[in-house]
């Protein structure tokens, strides 16, 4: 596609329960970057990939986070056991190797 | 460890007032980019300009300026005659050359500026 994309764009979810979130980088695109969005904590990077392996993963909270990146292209972050305090706007940015970041929409998850 | 700071939390301004938006960093590297991106209402980051960190030349591009200064750890970001459509939130940031890092450029953003232009 022209831009990256992410699905869903909204998910409301229970505590206690698995969520996934997908992103789609712009089609070429080596690097792909996850960044969370909170009222409280701001913009803050999670984990980073360079092709399907992730070099830096220092932004993610806490084990429950973990993150996957196939075929180079898509990738998926599952938070496990959900809690409040991960309710927030989850965002993917991609780019080629050291170059700018494009945004996707994001996916504003909600935890009650 | 990088930082940046974005003192104005919002600003508000009439339509065709100029405005400035203020940013801080501080890194220990002497090799880094600096970025501002706009978010505006619909929630999609949108990149406005890249700077590395050799080139302290201002740039202007048509209603956007950027003022770069090394000496003072400075990054601004003024607007020209601003409009309506300006108005949203503006976030700096900061990240490590890829070269120096060996890894990717996660960026270190700052709390961001609420601009609002009413008419």
């Amino acid at each position: 596609g022209a831009g990256v994309s992410q699905s869903p764009s909204n998910k409301v979810t229970e505590k206690g329960k698995d969520v996934e979130l997908r992103c789609d980088p712009i089609s070429g695109h080596t690097a792909l970057y996850w960044y969370r969005q909170s009222l409280g904590q701001g913009l803050e990077f999670l984990i980073y990939f360079q092709g399907n392996s992730a070099p830096d993963k220092s932004g993610l909270p806490s084990d429950r986070f973990s993150a996957e990146r196939t075929g180079g292209s898509v990738s998926t972050l599952t938070i496990q056991r959900t809690q409040q305090e991960d309710s927030a706007v989850y965002l993917c940015a991609s780019s080629l190797s050291g170059a700018i970041q494009f945004f996707g929409p994001g996916t504003r998850l909600t935890v009650l | 460890a990088q930082k940046v700071t974005q003192a104005q939390t919002e600003i508000s301004v009439v339509e065709k007032e100029d405005v400035t938006l203020d940013c801080v960093y501080e890194t220990r590297d002497t090799t880094y980019y600096l970025f501002w991106y706009k978010q505006p209402p619909s929630g999609e980051l949108v990149f406005l300009i890249r700077r590395n960190s050799f080139d302290e030349q201002n740039e202007i591009s048509g209603r956007y300026s950027w003022n770069f200064q090394k000496s003072t750890s400075s990054f601004n970001f003024t607007i020209t005659a601003s409009q309506v459509v300006d108005s949203a939130v503006y976030f700096c940031a900061l990240s490590e050359k890829e070269e120096v890092t060996g890894g990717g450029n996660k960026l270190t953003f700052g709390t961001g500026t609420q601009l609002k232009v009413e008419l």
